[in-house]
């Protein structure tokens, strides 16, 4: 099955740029996905990127995506305080838009 | 209107009682889904509906019931249910075009302690 892999935790300083790394072991992976989640909310969907793509740029977020190693990133530029929360990674693949979570990294921005 | 909403934001409710989570969109999207988030933890999929028909029931004790009255509204029915099931229950909609890999759009989600 699917299996979709974060680092836990990231602390960076505020003004520097945090890149969180997701890896997915599907190779038929077609959509790949950053959610963010701030304590006790929803899931805000960042970004998502096509198989077909290599970068997509969106304001400060830049997702990268290496589709021969199957790993994944999300580069947030100028990190401020409020960017703290829990950046979810996740796939879909197969029918019926399933998706498939990595267990999440918890992004500490520091003042 | 990219808005799914979600009631009530908290529920406390005893292990004898029923209660229904509820939630609605106006995106004209036609599949709806229910999610189960422990904390620290990443959303795990209950049920699918597309097109107001459950596709798809991810082993959800029968304690858990769903209902699609509309395509704007998704309902979860909950009965006798167990302090484990305490977790942020979350609503999300997408287009519901089977064909497609499509974005899903999560709601605020209901945060249920059982006592």
């Amino acid at each position: 099955g699917e299996d979709v892999e974060q680092s836990l935790f990231l602390s960076v300083r505020e003004g520097d740029s945090s890149v969180i790394n997701c890896t997915y072991t599907d190779s038929s992976s077609t959509y790949l996905y950053w959610y963010k989640q701030e304590p006790g909310a929803g899931l805000q969907l960042l970004t998502y990127i096509f198989s077909n793509m290599d970068m997509k740029q969106d304001q400060r977020l830049t997702v990268l995506l290496n589709k021969k190693d199957k790993h994944l990133s999300l580069r947030i530029a100028d990190t401020q305080t409020g960017d703290s929360a829990i950046y979810f990674c996740a796939e879909s693949a197969d029918a019926g838009n399933m998706l498939t979570f990595g267990g999440g990294t918890r992004l500490m921005v520091k003042p | 209107d990219t808005e799914v909403t979600q009631t009530p934001k908290h529920l406390v409710m005893g292990m004898t009682n029923k209660k229904s989570l509820k939630c609605e969109q106006h995106m004209g999207h036609r599949a709806m889904y229910w999610y189960k988030q422990k904390a620290k933890k990443p959303p795990e999929l209950m049920f699918v509906y597309s097109y107001e028909k459950l596709s798809i029931n991810e082993s959800v004790p029968s304690r858990f019931s769903p209902e699609c009255p509309n395509s704007s509204l998704l309902n979860l029915h909950l009965h006798a249910l167990q302090p484990e099931d305490s977790a942020l229950y979350l609503c999300a909609s997408s287009q519901g075009t089977t064909h497609l890999r499509e974005t899903q759009y999560f709601g605020p989600g209901t945060r249920l302690l059982v006592l």
